[in-house]
């Protein structure tokens, strides 16, 4: 069965610290896609990033960083110098191959950035 | 930059009334979706939708769920008769493709007294 797990409920930095959230995730499936969302105190969903599950490169957007594993069905996010408006839940999803394409979140990891 | 709109931002309802949330998707969008999110906890989908129908449903999408897409622009989510459990933030998302981003909406957060 699918699922995504993010055991990290909350972390708390002082700004410039570099954090990662964890995400492992389960799919029977070979093909797959994954996902992080922000969820800001305004609650909002924001995306920042897809990855195909045949992509196994990391990527790297600013401050942000993302380090795929398939070996360990990790799908990790890092947040380098980390800004009080980073402060957020984050949330990593699955969605699997055709015909679904629903999102399966994780349970979110809370970040709080103190300045 | 097109975005995702729903209204009302906030419903009040009493336990076993009837209410419509309503989505804009972006225009050129072809697949639809609701999520919604208790309080405090994980996003959960309720409901694809492609091409005038449901494509898939999760089980919390009993008889009481349904979605219509009325015109070219409106998306809604009708709760027949709403329960407690019901009260939560539900939101509205589209995408252009499957697998892509899907972007969601601001939501609507349902309080059912």
């Amino acid at each position: 069965a699918q699922k995504v797990t993010q055991a990290q409920t909350e972390i708390s930095v002082v700004e410039k610290e570099d954090v990662t959230l964890d995400c492992v995730y389960e799919t029977r499936d070979t093909t797959y896609y994954l996902f992080w969302y922000k969820q800001p105190p305004s609650g909002e969903l924001v995306f920042l990033i897809r990855r195909n599950s045949f992509d196994e490169q990391n990527e790297i957007s600013g401050r942000y960083s993302w380090n795929f594993q398939k070996s360990t069905s990790s799908f990790n996010f890092t947040i380098t110098a980390s800004q009080v408006v980073d402060s957020a839940v984050y949330f990593c999803a699955l969605s699997e191959a055709p015909p679904s394409d629903k999102l399966i979140f994780g349970t979110g990891t809370r970040l709080q950035v103190f300045p | 930059e097109p975005e995702v709109t729903q209204t009302p931002s906030h419903q009040v309802t009493q336990m076993g009334q009837e209410v419509i949330l309503r989505c804009v998707p972006i225009s050129n969008h072809l697949y639809f979706y609701w999520y919604r999110q208790i309080l405090g906890q994980k996003v959960e989908f309720l409901v694809s939708f492609y091409n005038n129908e449901i494509s898939e449903k999760s089980e919390i999408f009993d008889d009481q769920f349904s979605v219509e897409r009325p015109d070219g622009s409106n998306f809604t989510l009708k709760i027949r008769s709403t329960k407690l459990e019901d009260s939560a933030m539900y939101f509205c998302a589209s995408e252009d493709e499957p697998y892509n981003e899907q972007f969601f909406g601001p939501g609507t957060r349902l309080t059912v007294l």
